[in-house]
Formats: C-alpha cells, sequence, structure tokens
C-alpha cells in the first residue's frame, strides 16, 4: 500500500527556517515525480514545487522560489523541503503528493505550519 | 499563469439527487501528446485532497462509477449522479500542463 508520510512543521518566527519530511513506502520512490502542494486557509490549494524521480530537475512557485529548496533522497524514500526565509503567507498545512499521469494520486496526511511571532 | 475558475462556489446538494461543478481554465489544457492535462480533487472535511478524475475525464482508482468528468480545451464538468452524504467537502479542479499549476479556489458542496 502506497503511503506518504510527513513530519516537520510547526510554529516558527517570521524570518526562521524549517525543514518537512516526507517519508514514502509501498512503491518505487525512485521511479516519480513527487510534488509539495499547501492548504491555505480561505484561500484553498496552492502548488508549491515539484522535482523530478531522479532529483535533477525542480521547479517553484514564484511565491517560494528563493526561499524554499525542494530535494530527495531515493536511497531513504524521503522527499523534502526546506524552508527559509518564512512569511506569515507561508502559514498552511503541506502535503507531499506523487503525481501519475497529470493527478495526485496519492497524498500524505498532511503537517501544518504556522508563521508567527 | 493559467487561471482556473469554478462555479458555483458553493453547492446544497440533496441526497440521491445529481450535481454538477464547472471549471474553466483561462488556456487549453490539450497537450500535443492528445492528452489533458486536468484533474479533479475532493478534499472531505479533516481529509487529505483525493484525487477523482484525471486528465480529463478518466476516474481514478477506487473512485464511485457515480462521478464523472467531461470536457475538452478550456471547459470542464464534474457530475455526480446521484449524491450521497460522504460527497460532501470542496472540489478543486486544477491544471499540470504548464507551471506553475494552479488548482480553482474550489467548490463547497454541502447536505440541504
Amino acid at each position: 500500500e502506497v503511503e506518504l508520510v510527513e513530519s516537520g512543521g510547526g510554529l516558527v518566527q517570521p524570518g526562521g527556517s524549517l525543514r518537512l519530511s516526507c517519508a514514502a513506502s509501498g512503491f518505487t520512490f525512485s521511479s516519480y515525480y513527487m510534488h509539495w502542494v499547501r492548504l491555505v486557509s480561505g484561500k484553498g490549494l496552492v502548488w508549491v514545487s515539484f522535482i523530478s524521480n531522479d532529483g535533477r530537475t525542480t521547479t517553484y512557485a514564484d511565491s517560494v522560489k528563493g526561499r524554499f529548496t525542494i530535494s530527495r533522497d531515493n536511497a531513504r524514500n524521503t522527499l523534502y523541503l526546506q524552508m527559509t526565509s518564512l512569511r506569515a503567507e507561508d502559514t498552511a498545512v503541506y502535503y507531499c503528493a506523487r503525481v501519475v499521469h497529470g493527478g495526485y494520486d496519492n497524498w500524505g496526511q498532511g503537517t501544518l505550519v504556522t508563521v508567527s511571532s | 499563469d493559467i487561471v482556473m475558475t469554478q462555479s458555483p462556489v458553493s453547492l446544497p446538494v440533496t441526497p440521491g439527487e445529481p450535481a454538477s461543478i464547472s471549471c474553466r481554465s483561462s488556456e487549453s489544457l490539450l497537450y500535443s501528446n492528445g492528452n489533458t492535462y486536468f484533474a479533479w480533487y475532493l478534499q472531505k472535511p479533516g481529509q487529505s485532497p483525493q484525487l477523482l478524475i484525471y486528465l480529463g475525464s478518466n476516474r481514478a482508482s477506487g473512485v464511485p462509477d457515480r462521478f464523472s468528468g467531461s470536457g475538452s480545451g478550456t471547459d470542464f464538468t464534474l457530475k455526480i449522479s446521484r449524491v450521497e452524504a460522504e460527497d460532501v467537502g470542496v472540489y478543486y479542479c486544477m491544471q499540470t500542463l504548464q507551471t506553475p499549476f494552479t488548482f480553482g479556489p474550489g467548490t463547497r458542496v454541502d447536505i440541504k
């Protein structure tokens, strides 16, 4: 059974940093592109970033470019999102998701990031 | 950026009755390989989103056949043939044709 489990969320002050992890199991992690998507209260779902299966290609939403870094460790079956210079508007539930045929067929349970002083 | 719009914003439904949600994209989502990079998701209360429809009209694994997706180019529709109580939540459309990938604002479905 495919499983994605996020961790690393929490309360952080503006300007701070946080690293999210997404542990994958039940499938060949190294074969799939992976994405981060966030649910912003009152705004809905927002795409954040993706990484290719081999980690060589990454793309970011303009709102996080230069501040967030997506990476993966295929040996550990783990996806990461390093978040720096955090802002109040980064407050959200962050999901990792596996993409197949252009759709996210599996999502994690989400991890809450709150940026506040 | 491709802008996704949805209607209605809110949809009260009666169990056993049909329901329909529309989504429009600001550009065609048809790619040169013939695929349309459009999907529907449902986020039930307290749960992660789940994939309902991918590539425009393909039902995802485990999705009941009362859900169907149709449309092409820029106009898409999600239909529920007979709504059940478990179908409440927020429905999102999304395009993955080009980055930044974008979602619609969501349609909240609840029981009348």
